[in-house]
């Protein structure tokens, strides 16, 4: 099962911040934060993971809170392309469990 | 980042058959996954596949039903037996990079069962 919880759906204006939460309150100390998401069709795709600390490529940052029960992926400038929908994982050792994920539109 | 190959990317079966999908990945690894992502749904893991050793399969998948191979580092195969409607879905190969722990997916086999 997955141990995250996400809204099933955002809505986000273009260019503008997108914000999407996460809560892992069931995590253990070994386990990391992956984000990925699936545009229409597609195989998912890796955007970030991170342990404790914040993190940040040059597709989004990942904001962790000090106690790692939940997390945030900022999308700093949504773009049209950015419509997908989003998924949190908590991931241990070995395989990647999917749950619901955010279903994030921007719109123009 | 690993790049990842499917074949095919769609097939369209009758009920009763087999097919067998391939996955390749352009560099060695370590770990390789199935996931089936059913019409509107997220991705469910259906087995994890090391090499030199047999495919763990997760609650409700058995390898009667899709048996796995994993001959060498960058390839698997996937197997979906006898099929059925209800195997109608989109099958995912997914690799666990071995330097960064990153796992990436390949784009997917559509498989229509009629």
């Amino acid at each position: 099962d997955a141990k995250t919880t996400q809204p099933p759906s955002m809505d986000c204006a273009e260019g503008r911040a997108a914000n999407l939460p996460c809560n892992h309150s069931t995590i253990s100390g070994n386990e990391y934060v992956y984000w990925y998401r699936q545009i229409h069709s597609q195989g998912p795709q890796y955007i970030i993971h991170g342990l404790k600390n914040n993190e940040t490529n040059e597709m989004a940052s990942l904001i962790i809170t000090e106690d790692r029960k939940s997390s945030t992926l900022i999308l700093p400038h949504a773009t049209l392309r950015d419509t997908a929908v989003y998924y949190c994982i908590v991931k241990g050792n070995n395989d990647m469990r999917f749950g619901a994920g955010t279903r994030l539109t921007v719109k123009p | 980042s690993a790049v990842i190959s499917q074949k095919p990317s769609r097939d369209i079966c009758q009920r009763g058959t087999s097919l067998t999908i391939q996955c390749q990945v352009d560099s060695q690894v370590t770990m390789m996954f199935w996931y089936r992502q059913q019409p509107g749904q997220s991705l469910t893991l259906i087995a994890t596949a090391n090499q030199g050793s047999e495919a763990t399969y997760e609650s409700g998948f058995v390898i009667d039903k899709f048996p796995i191979s994993r001959p060498n580092l960058t390839f698997s195969t996937l197997t979906v037996s006898n099929m059925s409607p209800e195997d109608s879905s989109i099958y995912l190969c997914s690799v666990e990079e071995t330097s960064s722990y990153e796992q990436y997916f390949g784009p997917g086999t559509r498989l229509t069962v009629t």
